[in-house]
């Protein structure tokens, strides 16, 4: 099946700046590509995605992108602020499994004022 | 549009006893998943349906049952509870082509 590992475990930034989560997938007939925010208590939040036919997305202060032949991809958030700490989780899902997701483990991002 | 629910939002239990947590949405998805989330271990698959009446076993699905009988309930039983199954559990909704998946707000269990 498929595996996908995420980096960091832990991301701290100044509020203002950049921050980068990468992950890794192995299957590369994954297709399609969710990243979810989770704040303390609540369930995770789909927060962007992009499939296997997309480079880069973007959305505002946040972007996703997509190196399929390195299998990897990586979510990108600008200006951050401290309302974006949070536990960020990417996920990677292929067209043979109905709808089943790949998790990475997260990474907790803490954004400093 | 409540989305996905979950109940209750906390359970304790005792070693051995059963209980059943309850998921609904009202999103008309066919896809459903349950997970459990442990401290450094993410998000682990538990069981999944395709739509009702059909259930497949994801990554972790020891101790626990699943039925679907509707496309809008996925409840997930615990025969025996045990304290390994001490977690945060979430269910999830979503389109089976598409992909997109979304949470409900979890349920603590805590088995003692």
């Amino acid at each position: 099946g498929e595996n996908v590992e995420q980096h960091p475990s832990t991301l701290s930034v100044q509020e203002g700046d950049s921050a980068v989560i990468k992950c890794t997938y192995s299957d590369s007939a994954s297709n399609y590509f969710p990243w979810y925010k989770q704040e303390l208590g609540k369930g995770p939040q789909l927060i962007i995605d992009i499939r296997s036919n997309v480079g880069e997305k973007k959305d505002q202060r946040i972007a996703v992108t997509l190196n399929k032949t390195a299998k990897h991809f990586s979510l990108h958030i600008t200006e951050t602020q401290p309302e974006d700490s949070a536990v960020y989780f990417c996920a990677a899902k292929d067209c043979s499994t109905l709808g089943r997701l790949y998790f990475g483990r997260g990474t907790q991002l803490t954004v400093w004022p | 549009n409540a989305g996905v629910t979950q109940t209750p939002k906390f359970q304790v239990l005792k070693t051995g006893q059963s209980m059943t947590l309850q998921c609904a949405q009202d999103m008309n998805h066919e896809y459903m998943s349950w997970y459990r989330q442990d401290p450094g271990m993410g998000l682990r698959l538990i069981h999944y349906s395709v739509g009702a009446g059909i259930t497949d076993q994801g990554e972790v699905p020891n101790g626990y049952n699943v039925s679907r009988s509707t496309t809008e309930d996925f409840p997930l039983r615990l025969l025996s509870a045990a304290p390994s199954q001490t977690s945060v559990y979430f269910c999830a909704a979503g389109t089976s082509g598409g992909g997109e998946q979304y949470f409900g707000p979890g349920t603590r269990l805590t088995v003692t």
